[in-house]
């Protein structure tokens, strides 16, 4: 049961700017840190973005994260073949005491 | 390298146990918090449980409160998840994940494993 709510799909051709929201609650993104994972077909999440808006080492500065609010969004610059992927943000909830994801967001470069 | 492997799924009857394992190496496990999260094919992963990096704090989703227990054993450098009064629902693959500190509390899954299978079917 997500509680964070995303669209579900985005696009772009090579090159381009796409950017997903996150919208939560006052519980969730409002009070805590907001995390984004990649999810590349067939493997497992992969940490793309932590408190925010920090990149993990080895991940590009074409993503950015940021949060305003109960709202996140992870922007992808200069779009590439390989950042074709499911994305979901996360968040530490106060009121349920644990984890809650977004529904999720795919990416397809045209 | 960090590395996190699964086991112990598998195909079981409703109602039925089963209990999984994770294996940790290339890091000091017993200074960072571990968690399981599991995620049906074609949607959004789900969080199941927590526990901090001693075992002294432990937390769980409701879905799982009361039938799923989350343990640890730092001289072996594993994680584990028993799961007992299985449901069709909590078929799912299962995923253990590094927390980025010694709490669970409000941090990130890095790196997460490569999950096991768990279905529910009679």
């Amino acid at each position: 049961q997500s509680v964070l709510t995303q669209p579900p799909s985005a696009s772009g051709t090579p090159g381009q700017r796409v950017t997903i929201s996150c919208s939560g609650s006052s519980s969730n993104i409002g009070s805590n840190y907001v995390y984004w994972y990649q999810q590349l077909p067939g493997t497992a999440p992969k940490l793309l973005m932590y408190r925010n808006n920090q990149r993990p080492s080895g991940v590009p500065d074409r993503f950015s994260g940021s949060k305003s609010g109960t709202s996140a969004s992870l922007a992808i610059s200069g779009l590439r073949a390989e950042d074709e992927a499911d994305y979901y943000c996360a968040a530490w909830d106060d009121s349920l005491s644990g984890y809650v994801f977004g529904t999720g967001t795919k990416v397809t470069v045209l | 390298e960090v590395q996190l492997v699964e086991s112990g799924g598998g195909l079981v009857q409703p109602g039925r146990s089963l209990r999984l394992s994770c294996a940790a190496s290339g890091f000091t496990f017993d200074d960072y918090a571990m968690h399981w999260v599991r995620q049906t094919p074609g949607k959004g992963p789900e969080w199941v449980s927590g526990i901090s990096w001693n075992g002294g704090s432990i937390v769980y989703a409701d879905s799982v409160k009361g039938r799923f227990t989350i343990s640890r054993d730092n001289a072996k450098n594993a994680l584990y998840l028993q799961m007992n009064s299985l449901r069709a629902e909590d078929t799912a693959l299962y995923y253990c994940a590094k927390g980025a500190y010694s709490n669970y509390e409000d941090n990130w899954f890095d790196p997460w494993g490569q999950g096991t299978l768990v279905t529910v079917s009679s």
